[in-house]
C-alpha cells in the first residue's frame, strides 16, 4: 500500500461546479500536509498547508481528519484556471528534518 | 519570493556520459532535495540534505550520487547514465519542516 493514496482522476467538472479531492495517508506519526497545484509540464507550486482545524483560502477549503487519517481539498465555484493536476503531501520528522511524501496527483479538468 | 534555480531546462545525454544537474536556490534554506517525476509514479526522493557536505539517501537513490559544497548549491550526478534514467528532475528547498520550493526542473532524455 502507498504512503500517501489519491484518486488520479480526471475529475471533469464543469465551469462554476464544486469540486472535493481526499488523500489518505497510512503514518499516523505524519505531522504537517499540504495540497500543492501542478500544471502541465510544470513545477509544482504550494497551493495551501493544511492545518488541524481545517482552513480556508478563498474558493479553496481544506480539512484534516486525524482519526481516520486523511486530508481533503474542496474547491467552490470552478474556475477553467483551476485545471490542473493536484498533489497530496505529508511529511513527517525524519532525522534531523522533515521528509514529505507525495501522493500521485489528482487531475482536474475545468470545462466551460 | 523563494527562488530556486535549475541550470538546464532540457538535456539529452547519451548512454554511460557522466551527468551533472546543478540546482542553487537564494533563501539560505538548509534543506535542499532532489526528486524524479514519472507519468504514473508521481515525485519521488531521490537524495536530500540538511546541511553543508550532509547527505541521505531517499527513496531511490541508486545510480545517482550528490554534492553539497556550499549551503546555495546541491548538485545530482549521475555517474553513468542509462534510458531508465530518462526523466523530469525536480529540485526543491525549505527551511525547518515549511513546505518545499520547487526549481522549474529539468527534463533530462538518455538516449
Amino acid at each position: 500500500r502507498k504512503e500517501v493514496e489519491q484518486d488520479p482522476g480526471p475529475f471533469n467538472v464543469p465551469e462554476g461546479a464544486t469540486v472535493a479531492f481526499n488523500c489518505t495517508y497510512s503514518n499516523s506519526a505524519s505531522q504537517s500536509f499540504f495540497w500543492y497545484r501542478q500544471d502541465c509540464r510544470k513545477e509544482p507550486k504550494l497551493l495551501m498547508s493544511v492545518y488541524s482545524s481545517g482552513n480556508e483560502d478563498g474558493r479553496f477549503t481544506a480539512q484534516l481528519n486525524r482519526a481516520s487519517q486523511y486530508i481533503s481539498l474542496l474547491i467552490r465555484d470552478s474556475k477553467l484556471s483551476d485545471s490542473a493536476t493536484y498533489l497530496c503531501v505529508v511529511g513527517r520528522l525524519y532525522n534531523q528534518g522533515g521528509k514529505l511524501i507525495f501522493g500521485q496527483g489528482t487531475e482536474l479538468s475545468v470545462k466551460p | 519570493d523563494v527562488k530556486v534555480t535549475q541550470s538546464s531546462r532540457y538535456l539529452v545525454k547519451r548512454t554511460g556520459e557522466k551527468v551533472f544537474l546543478e540546482c542553487v536556490q537564494d533563501m539560505d534554506h538548509e534543506n535542499m532535495f532532489w526528486y524524479r517525476q514519472d507519468p504514473g509514479l508521481g515525485l519521488r526522493l531521490i537524495y536530500f540534505s540538511y546541511d553543508v557536505k550532509m547527505k541521505e539517501k531517499g527513496d531511490i537513490p541508486e545510480g545517482y550520487s550528490v554534492s553539497r559544497e556550499k549551503k546555495e548549491r546541491f548538485s545530482l550526478i549521475l555517474e553513468s547514465a542509462s534510458t531508465n534514467q530518462t526523466s523530469m528532475y525536480l529540485c526543491a528547498s525549505s527551511s525547518g519542516s515549511s513546505p518545499l520550493h520547487f526549481g522549474n526542473g529539468t527534463r533530462l532524455t538518455v538516449t
